[in-house]
């Protein structure tokens, strides 16, 4: 099993749309959670931190299930510069550390 | 501006050659990162380096070295060893600690 999996896609919808993405851990003992968006040929840039409680900002949801090790993006309203790939990261380091373990992406095309 | 900065932007040696990438930050951050990402393909990590004059290997050590003299620097020597060293390669640093990391632009390294 990978550490951590993310479906590669591509999802392609319409603008507007509301689109879910999900990602499975294998390190029950992970403590912190991101989601990234990498555009092609670009280097990744944080979209936003993933907490316990889950956390909003904008039209970005994330979310996080401990007991079944996902995590989860939403984004609503989908627009046409939100086509990217979203990687999934996780601090798999037990112990403290930081070493950031990351998914293969999930691409997203928006379209009109 | 506070950022890392990761040169050359492309790079290009001959097959045998060892090549050194350079990454430098100024955020004053602890940890740093080096990645691996081939075509349609997730980061794979290489090295990182939690603290000055240490750094541990990654899942694809195996063809590269690492120095970490300077908290600023963590340059990534691509030796003959490597047997494809054609790929982008991408720099990262973070706070310790479960925090997020930033990202140089990547260098794209092809060797014929």
């Amino acid at each position: 099993r990978k550490e951590v999996e993310q479906d590669p896609g591509p999802f392609n919808v319409p603008e507007g749309a509301t689109v879910a993405f999900n990602c499975t851990y294998s390190n029950s003992a992970s403590q912190s959670f991101f989601w990234y968006r990498q555009d092609c040929r670009k280097e990744p840039k944080l979209l936003m931190s993933v907490y316990s409680s889950g956390n909003e900002d904008g039209r970005f949801t994330a979310q996080l299930n401990r007991a079944s090790q996902y995590i989860s993006l939403l984004i609503r309203d989908s627009k046409l510069s939100d086509s990217a790939t979203y990687l999934c990261v996780v601090n798999m380091s037990p112990g403290g550390g930081n070493k950031l373990t990351f998914g293969t992406g999930t691409q997203l095309k928006v379209e009109l | 501006d506070g950022g890392i900065t990761q040169s050359p932007k492309y790079l290009f040696r001959k097959e045998g050659q060892n090549v050194t990438l350079s990454c430098e930050q100024n955020l004053n951050h602890d940890a740093m990162y080096w990645y691996r990402q081939d075509p349609g393909q997730g980061l794979r990590l290489i090295y990182y380096s939690q603290i000055v004059n240490d750094f541990q290997k990654g899942d694809i050590a195996e063809g590269y070295s690492v120095s970490r003299e300077k908290k600023e620097s963590f340059p990534l020597t691509v030796t003959s060893a490597q047997k494809n060293p054609t790929a982008f390669y991408l720099c990262a640093s973070s706070m310790q600690r479960d925090t997020e990391a930033f990202f140089g632009q990547g260098t794209r390294l092809t060797v014929v």
